[in-house]
């Protein structure tokens, strides 16, 4: 039962820190996408990658947020330096490239 | 990017049809219509989707105006389990392949 994994689940850390969450997408899958979601805002696209290349950042606060795809198996999204308002549910999905897209079970940011 | 309007909330009994609708009135011609929802505590999940021609799969089904300016998902008998935010989304797959969640619909199914 193919799956996207997410890494960790929860993570609760101090401001100031760098956190690094990580997405295993689908294999097979060429697109990925990150999303973060907050009662407030709701589900809002970060990033999104086709074929390992950054399509679209333009949802990430550029001076703290930085996403990569190193290889095919592993997507990243890391918070340098992690402030309150970060604290959030973030979600990675993957999709082909005409097809529906598959959600992990997310990373629960919590900074205190 | 495309912008769709569902009403906040909508309740249903179980077992009873649910018909959740969206407007789209500015879709154009290459936008697909997507349907996600999300269990509590849980990811987005893919419903359904179709571009011009009503869609049914195990799930759900889809229901597009002919000017494709509205849709409407339907549960032909729901469930506890079918409680849940249901988004309405136009991606575009011709050139972006985006997929921007609006505030969606959230459906309650009253035993």
């Amino acid at each position: 039962d193919a799956r996207v994994t997410q890494t960790p689940r929860h993570k609760v850390t101090e401001m100031g820190q760098e956190v690094t969450m990580r997405c295993q997408p689908i294999l097979g899958h060429n697109t990925v996408f990150w999303y973060r979601q907050t009662m407030m805002q709701g589900l809002e696209l970060l990033a999104y990658f086709r074929n390992r290349a950054p399509l679209d950042d333009s949802g990430m606060p550029k001076d703290r947020f930085s996403a990569e795809m190193p290889d095919a198996t592993l997507a990243t999204l890391k918070i340098q330096p992690s402030e309150p308002r970060d604290s959030a549910v973030y979600f990675c999905a993957s999709g082909g490239s005409h097809t529906e897209a598959f959600f992990g079970q997310g990373t629960r940011l919590t900074v205190v | 990017d495309a912008k769709t309007t569902q009403p906040n909330s909508m309740e249903s009994n179980e077992e009873e049809p649910v018909h959740l609708p969206c407007n789209h009135s500015t879709i154009s011609g290459t936008d697909y219509i997507h349907w996600y929802r999300q269990l509590p505590s849980q990811g987005p999940e893919y419903v359904i989707h179709g571009l011009t021609s009503n869609v049914n799969n195990r799930m759900a089904s889809l229901a597009i105006a002919e000017d494709r300016k509205s849709s409407t998902l339907i549960l032909h008998r729901a469930t506890l389990r079918d409680a849940a935010v249901y988004y309405c989304i136009l991606r575009d797959l011709d050139s972006s392949y985006k997929l921007i969640f609006g505030s969606g619909t959230r459906l309650l199914v009253r035993p």
